[in-house]
């Protein structure tokens, strides 16, 4: 089953712009997380953010988390051709939950 | 050095023939994880261990089979009885059983059957 739906599909910017991407999921979470994954390799984890907390930072990435709308967003400010992967979110299904539940990803571009 | 690795990189099989990948972690982590992507697809789980000798099937374990009998190890057997097994194979890890642990990631086995 798909918890998180990741929008858009698909992003293209010019290095420097700030990426905005969004995750959409359906049930009660205990935990968000956002990872990356560079074309054909793992995922790399980004960050995560709990249900009681509203913004999160790390370096050049900010995550915000509305519980009521059952959303997130990951953006990426000052965007650098390095940038360039898949972004997902996951999702657990509340406290004690054992998996996670991947969204089908943001594909962002960073054109140089 | 430790992290995750998976081998082999490219698989290519025959129709009708099991296959095993390969997962390994150096970094103590009790639970394991082994996901399918698709193009264009999220991560789908397929099995999943918190513990030796002991796993639980995830979301689409029809076709799959796994063991971890050592607590570094959990390789993955695709069997002829997956429908449609060609896909990118991707083993994680975290350091416990609970899904608010970070997972780390292999650079995951790109499976081809024809």
């Amino acid at each position: 089953s798909q918890q998180g739906e990741e929008d858009p599909q698909a992003l293209s910017i010019q290095e420097g712009e700030n990426a905005t991407m969004n995750c959409s999921y359906k049930t009660s979470i205990n935990n968000l997380q956002w990872y990356r994954q560079n074309s054909g390799r793992g995922l790399v984890h980004l960050i995560l953010i709990r249900s009681n907390e509203r913004e999160k930072h790390s370096g050049r990435l900010r995550v915000t988390l509305d519980t009521s709308k059952k959303s997130s967003s990951l953006l990426i400010t000052a965007s650098r051709a390095a940038d360039t992967a898949s972004y997902f979110c996951a999702t657990d299904s509340g406290a004690g939950s054992y998996q996670l539940t991947f969204g089908k990803g943001t594909k962002l571009s960073v054109i140089p | 050095d430790g992290g995750i690795t998976q081998s082999p990189k490219y698989l290519f099989r025959k129709e009708g023939q099991n296959v095993t990948l390969s997962c390994e972690q150096n970094l103590n982590h009790d639970a394991m994880y082994w996901y399918r992507q698709d193009p264009g697809q999220g991560l789908r789980l397929i099995y999943y261990s918190h513990i030796v000798n002991d796993f639980q099937k995830g979301d689409i374990a029809e076709g799959y089979s796994v063991s971890r009998e050592k607590k570094e190890s959990f390789p993955l057997t695709v069997t002829s009885a997956q429908k449609n097994p060609t896909a990118f194979y991707l083993c994680a890890s975290s350091i416990g059983q609970k899904a608010f642990n970070e997972q780390y990631f292999g650079p995951g086995t790109r499976l081809t059957v024809t």
